[in-house]
């Protein structure tokens, strides 16, 4: 079993709709959570960055961490076809308050956004 | 200002052949790092170099893979006896030592495709 799971999809949604974007782990070590974003034949780039359960809003992006269930979720508010990207979750743990960048993705998630 | 570049952007090698794949990280950045993203794996952490201190290995696949850091900046993986389950795309990220270690700059990557 991965430490990490995520659905890969492919997800397909109209323009405007909300997007649901999920992760689960099962080490409890993981203190850290992101969302990055990859582009076709581009390297993925960084959308959220959180360490506490709870929301955290960027514009139309939502990431809500709960630590007690062991599970991340990114919400994409009014969906765009600009949007249409893979969706990567990744996560790593504390070393002494901080984190040393050794991150664990997902399997990624492939989003469509037709208009 | 200049992103990460990697080069060559496609690599195409013969069963059995070494290769050397280049990763030129932002300035400035003390952190650099090698991932592997291939179909049903994922992407996979290989390698991390901070600063001077001894690299963390521990992502390494086989004993096929190595990789260098000169001067603190360019960094080189390399891969003997190549491998076709070695064909994925090798992602190289830095970070800045003023910012979190997780929010990592990405290349846009080298397609690795061993015949």
């Amino acid at each position: 079993q991965k430490e990490v799971e995520q659905d890969p999809g492919p997800l397909s949604v109209p323009e405007g709709a909300i997007v649901s974007l999920n992760c689960t782990y099962s080490n409890s070590a993981f203190q850290y959570f992101m969302w990055y974003r990859q582009y076709s034949r581009k390297g993925p780039e960084l959308l959220m960055y959180t360490y506490s359960s709870g929301n955290k809003e960027d514009g139309r992006f939502t990431a809500q961490v709960d630590k007690s269930s062991k599970y991340i979720s990114l919400f994409i508010r009014d969906s765009q076809p600009s949007d249409s990207a893979t969706y990567l979750c990744a996560m790593s743990v504390d070393a002494g308050g901080t984190s040393y960048g050794k991150l664990t993705f997902g399997q990624g998630t492939i989003l469509t956004v037709h208009p | 200002g200049a992103g990460v570049s990697q080069s060559p952007s496609n690599k195409v090698t013969e069963k059995g052949k070494d290769v050397e794949l280049r990763c030129d990280p932002i300035s400035g950045h003390t952190a650099l790092y090698w991932y592997r993203q291939s179909l049903g794996q994922g992407l996979e952490f290989l390698i991390y170099f901070q600063g001077n201190s001894a690299p963390d290995k521990s992502g390494l696949p086989s004993d096929r893979f190595s990789a260098e850091r000169t001067g603190g900046s360019v960094s080189t993986l390399t891969i003997q006896r190549t491998q076709q389950e070695d064909s994925a795309v090798y992602l190289c990220a830095s970070s800045s030592p003023a910012r979190s270690a997780d929010e990592q700059y990405f290349g846009p990557g080298t397609r690795l495709t061993v015949t």
